[in-house]
């Protein structure tokens, strides 16, 4: 089955400075990738998205490049401020029949003002 | 505010009770997921109900059962359960259960602590 690989697994960075969070995938059949955001003590919150007919999105100060090749893609957010502060989740669905979230193990980010 | 709703939002239980959690989906999704959110395991998907019928199973336990009701709302049960059981459980929707619009939208999450 799909296996999803993140990196790293804590971040730090100052405020307004970028953040960059990578993931890899195995499972070439996978072809939709969301980013979640999950604040303590609340669920994971869709950020972003992309599908594997598409190599980056941008939403504001948030992109997400993909890489069907390499099987990899990454999230990144610019100008960072401290409510950027959270843990990421990757994930990866595969093609055909369940639309299961296969997860990566998560980013905390810190923005230190 | 997703607009998945979770109920209990806490919940403490003692080993070998049954418990049960229930997810209102959001307005017009037809798609019911169950993930656990642990330390040790992450976020693991545990079923998912399309119309009220069985999707698709993944790391559920046979002491764990689910179903989806008419009016869509689906309900996790936990039964004979275990210290290893405590965890966060999400309940997420989406609008299909297969392509179209793939978004997935989360709960806020039901934490169940087993003593």
């Amino acid at each position: 089955g799909e296996n999803v690989e993140q990196h790293p697994s804590t971040l730090s960075v100052q405020e307004g400075d970028s953040a960059v969070i990578k993931c890899t995938y195995s499972d070439s059949a996978s072809n939709y990738f969301p980013w979640y955001k999950q604040e303590l003590g609340k669920g994971p919150q869709l950020i972003i998205d992309i599908r594997s007919n598409v190599g980056e999105k941008k939403d504001q100060r948030i992109a997400v490049t993909l890489n069907k090749t390499a099987k990899h893609f990454s999230l990144h957010i610019t100008e960072t401020q401290p409510e950027d502060s959270a843990v990421y989740f990757c994930a990866a669905v595969t093609q055909g029949g369940s639309e299961k979230l296969v997860f990566g193990k998560g980013t905390k980010l810190t923005v230190n003002p | 505010d997703s607009g998945v709703t979770q109920t209990p939002k806490h919940l403490i239980t003692a080993t070998g009770q049954r418990v049960t959690l229930r997810c209102s989906p959001r307005s017009g999704d037809l798609s019911v997921y169950w993930y656990q959110q642990s330390l040790d395991q992450g976020l693991q998907f545990l079923i998912q109900y399309y119309n009220g019928e069985e999707r698709a199973k993944g790391n559920i336990l046979e002491r764990f059962s689910a179903q989806q009701f008419p009016d869509l709302h689906s309900e996790l049960n936990l039964s004979s359960l275990e210290l290893g059981d405590s965890a966060l459980y999400f309940c997420a929707s989406s609008h299909t259960g297969t392509g179209g619009d793939r978004k997935q939208f989360f709960g806020p999450g039901t934490r169940l602590t087993v003593l």
